[in-house]
């Protein structure tokens, strides 16, 4: 594998649920983030974590927990979700944090989540 | 707070045309601007990055540039194919010296390139 992973790709599950979801990277990188895509929504930033330390927590409601137990993984554990948090969940991580301004993001291909 | 614009939302064109893709930001303190390819089902990946204090990058058909004093960048594209169907997204590097190192996404432009 190279890159960054996501598992699952799909997910559904209902309001009542707990799930996780998987991100891994194979960069060597030191800081890991967690978007979500709404339809006709930028790409919001959930949380940043570097050096498996979370760094920022931009209002995201608590039934959506991160976990970053290395620097090559991170996961977001979610229970009692809505309806409106269907969407699409990346994950992206980048060498280091704060990043140089030359410095780029890598992402995953996402986990489209749908909440019934 | 930043917000970042892209127009249009939507495109479609003639294989073989040059086309604009279009993205302002509302605050010049910027640390980057960057480019994105989104395919359907894939997540993104990054095409080109202009920091602040560069005007312009070049990658193959690709050129984008940077007019940071006015918030504004655009991303040329050169005779289109129809590979180059996708979602553009322009995002940009603020780093408020507190956290949110995160980038700031437009909402994109859907570009069809017709065979």
């Amino acid at each position: 594998e190279t890159g960054v992973t996501q598992t699952p790709r799909h997910l559904v599950m209902g309001m009542t649920n707990k799930k996780s979801l998987k991100c891994e990277q194979h960069l060597g990188h030191n800081a890991m983030y967690w978007y979500k895509q709404s339809a006709k929504k930028p790409l919001e930033l959930m949380f940043v974590y570097s050096l498996e330390e979370r760094v920022e927590n931009n209002s995201v409601p608590s039934r959506f927990s991160p976990e970053c137990p290395n620097s090559s993984h991170l996961f977001l554990h979610l229970h009692t979700l809505q309806p409106e948090d269907s969407a699409l969940y990346l994950c992206a991580s980048s060498q280091d944090f704060p990043r140089s301004v030359s410095e780029t993001q890598y992402f995953g291909p996402g986990t489209r989540l749908l909440v019934l | 707070k930043q917000e970042v614009t892209q127009i249009p939302a939507a495109l479609s064109v003639p294989e073989g045309e040059n086309l604009v893709l279009n993205c302002s930001f509302t605050d010049s303190a910027i640390y980057n601007l960057q480019w994105f390819r989104q395919d359907p089902g894939k997540g993104l990946t990054s095409l080109l990055l202009i920091q602040s204090s560069q005007r312009e990058q070049t990658s193959g058909r690709l050129n984008a540039s940077l007019d940071k004093s006015s918030g504004r960048s655009t991303l040329y594209i050169a005779a289109s194919q129809p590979g180059d169907s996708a979602t553009y997204l322009c995002a940009v590097l603020v780093y408020s010296g507190g956290g949110a190192d995160g980038l700031t996404f437009g909402k994109g432009t859907h570009l069809i390139i017709q065979p």
